[in-house]
């Protein structure tokens, strides 16, 4: 087991252009998170999912961001019509109960 | 007005001082108590979790809640050059339909030097 895994690292992308992320959590973890953290903050949360079932969203989480996480195994965001203050650091966590375990991140940078 | 609230610092120590970390919170249903480490370029690492009012200790960490005053500390004992990071203090409510989700403090920068 080698911990949540996030790809790519870095993105980046011009303004109006789709992305999309990846995110593999801990095997047997039913619990996935998305967070998005802008330099000098801390996290936020975006989206939650129970095995394949997203149960809450963010109103941070604009209709140009959708998540999903078929099988209830790993999970992609992704994010149309990127624009400039969509560029973040975009957290992944997954849990099978108490503790969140964090990947290292996706960092998108929209020119 | 900020759920969490963090002293964004920076805070810049010699090695060996002893460090406090702080935060305040508003919302009463906080229930847990996390404290992460963030490196540059990295993700959060757990440090400390804690449900109860009280001291916890894991080493040279000690974490504070009071929850009376909605206030959480986190203490380092001997502060390491390799302790140098961003210190974010974490929190969720119990059960219900919070799922588990995170509400962060901003962060604290510490720099220990040698």
């Amino acid at each position: 087991d080698t911990g949540v895994s996030q790809n790519p690292r870095h993105k980046i992308t011009k303004r109006g252009q789709n992305v999309t992320f990846r995110c593999d959590p801990i095997s047997e973890h039913n619990r996935l998170y998305w967070y998005r953290q802008t330099l000098g903050q801390g996290p936020e949360f975006l989206t939650y999912f129970q095995n394949e079932a997203q149960l809450e969203k963010s109103r941070l989480l604009s209709d140009r961001f959708s998540a999903e996480r078929p099988k209830g195994s790993f999970s992609t965001l992704e994010i149309q019509r990127t624009e400039q203050g969509d560029s973040a650091m975009y957290l992944c966590a997954s849990s099978s109960r108490d503790i969140q375990y964090f990947g290292a991140g996706t960092r998108l940078s929209v020119l | 007005q900020k759920e969490v609230e963090q002293d964004p610092g920076p805070l810049s120590v010699p090695e060996g001082a002893i460090v406090s970390l702080n935060c305040t919170y508003s919302n009463s249903a906080f229930q847990y108590f996390m404290w992460y480490r963030q490196y540059s370029r990295k993700g959060p690492e757990l440090l400390m979790y804690t449900y109860s009012s009280g001291n916890k200790e894991d080493g040279r960490f000690t974490a504070q809640v009071d929850k009376s005053s909605k206030y959480i500390s986190l203490f380092i004992r001997d502060s390491q050059p390799s302790d140098s990071a961003t210190y974010l203090c974490a929190m969720k409510e119990a059960g219900g339909t919070s799922y588990g989700k995170l509400t962060f403090g901003q962060g604290t920068i510490l720099t220990v030097h040698p």
